[in-house]
């Protein structure tokens, strides 16, 4: 299986509401990353995951919370989101961090309203 | 940090002529330089990448060269189809647990 996969393909919520986004590979891959991707841009890093621990957080804010419920799942819970979050949602992953093949999913694209 | 410029930000090009996309980085430590082609709206996917420890990689239509001493790389794309049109990243890494760094991304079209 050389597939990361991710649930909701699609994703509208209001600004109030709590939701989770999902990430799933089998590749035995022990970095896993969430990217926030807006139109016409790069990705951008939000949180890495290394042997299931938080490496990095680039200041996102605290209405993104990341859960690695183990080396093979990565979980991205949402809650009282704005309308400027609206993106599509990367998750990728790599043998380690650093140096290495990134493998993206398909993303979930998020519009808060 | 790592800095990663790419050029053009849009390039056109006729079917079947050479379509190049150059991207320079500013941390002389990176040493993993992947490519990723994105079509629109869908995932980035890995196209070709190179290591330090080489100058020059092919693979069919698609080719990367790198240069460490001016800290750029280029990808270069031969008798282009316009199923060649997407947008590319260039990215660059390094093994030290740093993370990877994109460039703004080039919007390639292909026309028939």
């Amino acid at each position: 299986d050389t597939e990361v996969t991710q649930t909701p393909k699609h994703l509208v919520m209001g600004m109030t509401n709590k939701k989770s986004l999902k990430c799933e590979q089998h590749m035995g891959h022990r970095a896993m990353y969430w990217y926030k991707q807006k139109a016409k841009k790069p990705p951008e890093l939000m949180f890495v995951y290394s042997y299931e621990k938080l490496s990095i957080n680039e200041s996102v804010p605290s209405r993104f919370s990341p859960e690695c419920p183990n080396s093979s799942l990565l979980n991205l819970h949402l809650h009282a989101l704005q309308p400027e979050d609206s993106a599509l949602y990367l998750c990728a992953s790599s043998q380690r961090r650093g140096g290495e093949t990134q493998y993206f999913g398909p993303g979930t694209r998020l519009l808060v309203l | 940090g790592e800095n990663v410029e790419q050029h053009p930000s849009t390039l056109s090009v006729q079917e079947g002529d050479s379509a190049v996309i150059k991207c320079t980085y500013s941390d002389s430590a990176s040493n993993y330089f992947p490519w990723y082609k994105q079509e629109l709206g869908k995932r980035p996917q890995l196209i070709i990448d190179i290591r330090s420890n080489v100058g020059e990689k092919k693979d069919q239509r698609i080719a990367v060269t790198l240069n460490k001493t001016a800290k750029h790389f280029s990808l270069h794309i031969t008798e282009t189809q316009p199923e060649d049109s997407a947008v590319y990243f260039c990215a660059a890494n390094q093994n030290n647990n740093n993370d990877m760094r994109f460039g703004a991304g080039t919007r390639l079209t292909v026309k028939p």
